[in-house]
């Protein structure tokens, strides 16, 4: 079973077009995450929910929105894709207790 | 602010040689402090960390880090590199009791040579 699973895995699409990545965590943690790796491999925090609850936005463009229906879920819907939100997007949780973040294996976007 | 200074983004050893990379951290309160590894196509997976006590810390794999608040350091080494250990490797920084937002190094590519 997949402690933090994210879809789709692979994601190409052209300019202009509306997408979603969907993450899922089974480990009952209350903290998630969106990261994005950029080509050089430099990890970014994007967002952080907690409990439902947006705590952590990092001056993301508003084309990018995060929805959280539940505890276990974090989506990530981007309106409007331009050529430099290529990037592989990282979902994570967290639980209260630990400071170990839990890493979903990573959505491919590339924008064409 | 907190920030992460990885030195070196490529580290080339040997089979059998000591891993040693390095991680500088600038933080105005005592940090959390963390390694995780990355393998191809892959999530990060955490290595290991320090929050508080003892300032030698060990991790998964036979990776072990040293805090050293003097020189503001947290160097990951392994005595003897497998090939398996060929990876990316992230030092990242939290603010203790601070927000939740973890702070990443560029990151640093180990290849291992037979």
């Amino acid at each position: 079973d997949t402690a933090v699973s994210q879809t789709p895995k692979y994601l190409v699409t052209q300019m202009g077009n509306d997408k979603s990545i969907k993450c899922e965590q089974n480990l009952g943690h209350d903290t998630m995450y969106w990261y994005k790796q950029d080509s050089k491999k430099f990890l970014k925090i994007m967002f952080s929910y907690n409990n439902k609850e947006l705590i952590i936005n990092e001056t993301v463009p508003n084309r990018f929105s995060p929805k959280s229906p539940d505890k276990a879920h974090l989506n990530l819907h981007i309106n409007s894709l331009e050529l430099g939100d290529s990037a592989v997007y990282f979902c994570a949780c967290r639980g209260a207790t630990n400071e170990k973040l839990f890493f979903g294996s990573g959505t491919q976007l590339s924008v064409l | 602010a907190q920030s992460v200074t990885q030195l070196g983004s490529h580290v080339s050893v040997s089979e059998g040689a000591l891993v040693l990379l390095r991680c500088n951290y600038s933080s105005s309160v005592p940090p959390y402090l963390f390694w995780y590894v990355q393998y191809p196509n892959q999530g990060l997976q955490l290595l290991l960390k320090y929050t508080t006590g003892a300032t030698l810390v060990k991790g998964i794999n036979g990776f072990e880090a040293e805090f050293k608040k003097s020189e503001t350091s947290f160097h990951l080494t392994k005595p003897s590199a497998h090939m398996s250990d060929a990876a990316e490797y992230f030092c990242a920084v939290r603010k203790e009791g601070g927000s939740e937002k973890l702070v990443f190094g560029k990151g640093t590519k180990l290849t291992v040579n037979p």
